[in-house]
């Protein structure tokens, strides 16, 4: 059975850092190309970023909002993905779900439970 | 904004047809995969459609998805009162290079 459980929110200042963290079990964790998707309190979906497998390069992608604040990495060995936010603002303040693609890559037929990260002061 | 829009609400009593409606661009819609979502209150997004209009498996075949152009539907059939969520398209967007949403279709079952 697939399992995404995200961990790492908590309440954090203006400018301050966060770092989540998504462990993935009941799949090849190694093969996965993995998305972070957020979801502001009483607003929609937005796309965070992803990942590639480092058999595809390990590169990432940000959306607009995000790129230059939040980097991303994977441990292959822990089956583990690191979302790394830094100067946080309070507009990102939301639940941070991890979620993966059986089809491809833009669709996600798994999420995680989510971690709130509140930014205030 | 979203780049995907979607109306905010729709409704359906028990038995009935509703379609919900995404309307996107040549540069989202137009050219990939549409998936489409549904998120029950305090949980975490199910994915309902995937490549336009297939359904994972275990989601009922009451649930349909289509795409025309630049525009998506997610049609349900035979309303239940357990259809009642927020639902959400979204599709890879080339110019962005990301993926994008809707903002989102909360729909009542009357």
């Amino acid at each position: 059975e697939v399992q995404l459980v995200e961990s790492g929110g908590g309440l954090v200042k203006p400018g301050g850092s966060l770092r989540l963290s998504c462990a993935a079990s009941g799949f090849t964790f190694s093969n996965a190309w993995v998305s972070w998707v957020r979801q502001a309190p009483g607003k929609g979906l937005e796309w965070v970023g992803r990942i590639k497998s480092k058999s595809d390069g390990g590169t990432t992608d940000f959306a607009a909002p995000v790129k230059g604040r939040f980097t991303m990495s994977r441990d292959d060995s822990k089956n583990t993905l690191y979302l790394q936010m830094n100067s946080l603002k309070t507009e990102d303040t939301g639940v941070y779900y991890c979620a993966i693609g059986k089809f491809d890559s833009s669709g996600f037929d798994y999420w995680g439970q989510g971690t709130l990260v509140i930014v205030s002061s | 904004q979203s780049v995907l829009t979607q109306p905010p609400s729709a409704s359906g009593t028990p038995g009935q047809r509703v379609t919900l409606s995404c309307s996107g661009s040549s540069s989202n819609i137009g050219i990939n995969y549409v998936y489409w979502y549904q998120q029950l209150p305090g949980t975490a997004p199910k994915l309902l459609i995937y490549g336009n209009n297939q359904r994972p498996s275990g989601v009922p075949d009451r649930f349909s998805g289509s795409k025309s152009g630049t525009s998506a539907s997610l049609a349900i059939s035979g309303l239940r009162s357990e259809d009642e969520a927020d639902y959400y398209c979204g599709a890879w967007d080339d110019s962005l290079s990301g993926v994008v949403f809707g903002g989102g279709t909360k729909l009542t079952v009357l």
